[in-house]
């Protein structure tokens, strides 16, 4: 079965680092697109970044561009998400979703992980 | 770029029918088929319903159907039943190698 299971969440403060990681189960991390997926408590999902399979892209949504960056860990069949210089506003359960089509990118992701919360407060 | 615009609710009976609305602008959903609907009940992750605008993932039931109209896309369930209910988003490529999603539709059997 394809599972993902994210880690690092936690509680930190405006300015921190902190780095979360997403290990797949049941396929090969590098033959797919692997996406982050944001949601802010009570509201709707928001699209983070997206590394391509054999790592030859990624790509940030505007809020994070320049602040967070994603990487493999082809050894462990992991994604990671680094996140830099925290804000309130990157509060929110992140989650990571694995793109449906292999070796491509077809924007829509069929295995979603349960998420992990990242609380940014001072 | 803007987030695609849902209705906040929806709402049908058992065995009828409700439709969702998500509605874009002229350089997101017209242009691409990149359109996928996800339900996502409380405190779960959500679940991929259609791709490719009308393609449905293996066991979802053709009881959900999708389609397109210049910038707006909707999502059909019919035959409502009890599970149905959850929270619904639509998804496109933004054509910015990003993904945009709506802002969800409640929707109430």
């Amino acid at each position: 079965d394809v599972e993902l299971l994210e880690s690092g969440g936690g509680l930190v403060q405006p300015g921190d680092s902190l780095t979360l990681s997403c290990a797949a189960s049941g396929f090969t991390v590098d033959h797919f697109a692997m996406n982050w997926v944001r949601q802010a408590p009570g509201k709707g999902l928001e699209w983070v970044s997206v590394i391509y399979s054999d790592d030859r892209f990624t790509f940030y949504a505007d809020s994070v561009k320049g602040r967070f960056t994603v990487f493999r860990d082809k050894s462990k069949n992991t994604v990671h998400l680094q996140m830099n210089t925290v804000s309130i506003e990157d509060t929110a359960v992140y989650f990571c979703a694995r793109d449906r089509a292999r070796s491509a990118t077809g924007w829509s992701f069929d295995a979603w992980g349960r998420g992990t919360l990242v609380t940014v407060s001072s | 770029q803007s987030a695609l615009t849902q209705p906040p609710s929806a709402s049908g009976s058992l065995g009828q029918s409700v439709t969702i609305s998500c509605t874009g602008t002229d350089s997101d959903i017209p242009n691409y088929i990149y359109l996928s609907w996800y339900r996502q009940r409380p405190g779960e992750a959500p679940k991929l319903l259609i791709y490719e605008l009308t393609k449905r993932p293996s066991g979802v039931p053709d009881r959900f159907s999708a389609s397109k109209s210049g910038n707006t896309a909707s999502l059909t369930v019919s035959g409502l039943q009890a599970d149905d209910e959850g929270f619904y988003y639509c998804s496109t490529y933004g054509g910015r190698s990003n993904a945009l999603f709506g802002g969800g539709t409640k929707v109430t059997v």
